[in-house]
C-alpha cells in the first residue's frame, strides 16, 4: 500500500476521448509530481507543482494539461492523445525541505490509447 | 547535463550469490536514493544517502555512497528470487527539485 493513491489504476481511451488521471496524498507535502514511465525505461518527469503552484514543465505537449486543486489533490487532464503516448503515468510527492525524505509514488495509472 | 549511470543494465545472478550494482552520477548532489520497482508496480523507496561514507543495510541489500568518487554501490548478499526486480539509483538536489534517475538494473536471481 502506498500512500501517493492514483486512480484510475488503469485507463485504455481513443485518441478523441477526454480524461482525466488523479492523485492524492495526506502526507502533508507540498511538491506534487508527475512522470511518464514507458515499460523498460526510467521514470521522465513532466510536471512538478510546489505549493500549488506548477514550477517546472518539461516542454510537456500541450495535450497534457495538469491541475493542483489543493496541497493534496494533483490531476492530469488529457486530451487527444497519440497511441506513443500510452505508458505508466506516475504521481509522486516530497516534503518540502525534506532532505532525508525520498520522493513517494503511488501505484501509477497504466494507460493504453487505442 | 546532469547525468546518472547505472551498472550493469541486466544482471542475471545464482541464488546465494553476492553482487554489487554501481551508480556513478555526475553532479555535487546533496542526497542519493535507490528504488525498487516490479513489473508493471511502482517505485519504492530502499535506501536515501545523504552524506559521504554513508552506509545502510536492509536484509541482503546494503547502500554506500562515496560523494568524492560521485558513486553509490548496492550490493546485494546471498541473493534470494524475491530480490528479482528493476533497481534505479536517482540523485536528487534541494529544494523540489525533481530527481535524476539512472537507467536501471533489471536483475534476476535464478535457481
Amino acid at each position: 500500500d502506498t500512500e501517493v493513491t492514483q486512480t484510475p489504476k488503469h485507463l485504455v481511451m481513443g485518441m478523441t476521448n477526454k480524461k482525466s488521471l488523479k492523485c492524492e496524498q495526506h502526507m502533508g507535502h507540498r511538491a506534487m509530481y508527475w512522470y511518464k514511465q514507458k515499460a523498460k525505461k526510467p521514470p521522465e518527469l513532466m510536471f512538478v507543482y510546489s505549493y500549488e503552484k506548477l514550477s517546472i514543465n518539461e516542454s510537456v505537449p500541450s495535450r497534457f494539461s495538469p491541475e493542483c486543486p489543493n496541497s493534496s489533490l494533483l490531476n492530469l487532464h488529457l486530451h487527444a492523445l497519440q497511441p506513443e503516448d500510452s505508458a505508466l503515468y506516475l504521481c509522486a510527492s516530497s516534503q518540502e525541505g525534506g532532505r532525508n525524505q525520498p520522493q513517494h509514488f503511488g501505484d501509477g495509472t497504466r494507460l493504453s490509447i487505442l | 547535463e546532469l547525468k546518472v549511470e547505472q551498472n550493469p543494465l541486466f544482471l542475471s545472478m545464482q541464488e546465494g550469490k553476492n553482487y554489487t550494482i554501481y551508480c556513478n552520477y555526475s553532479t555535487t548532489s546533496d542526497r542519493l536514493y535507490w528504488y525498487r520497482q516490479d513489473p508493471g508496480k511502482s517505485l519504492e523507496s530502499l535506501f536515501v544517502l545523504l552524506s559521504n561514507g554513508a552506509v545502510k543495510q536492509e536484509g541482503r541489500l546494503m547502500a554506500s555512497l562515496d560523494t568524492k568518487a560521485r558513486l553509490s554501490t548496492l550490493h546485494i548478499t546471498a541473493a534470494v528470487h524475491d530480490l528479482s526486480a528493476t533497481y534505479f539509483c536517482a540523485e536528487g538536489f534541494s529544494g523540489n527539485t525533481p530527481l535524476v534517475f539512472g537507467k536501471g538494473t533489471r536483475l534476476s536471481v535464478i535457481a
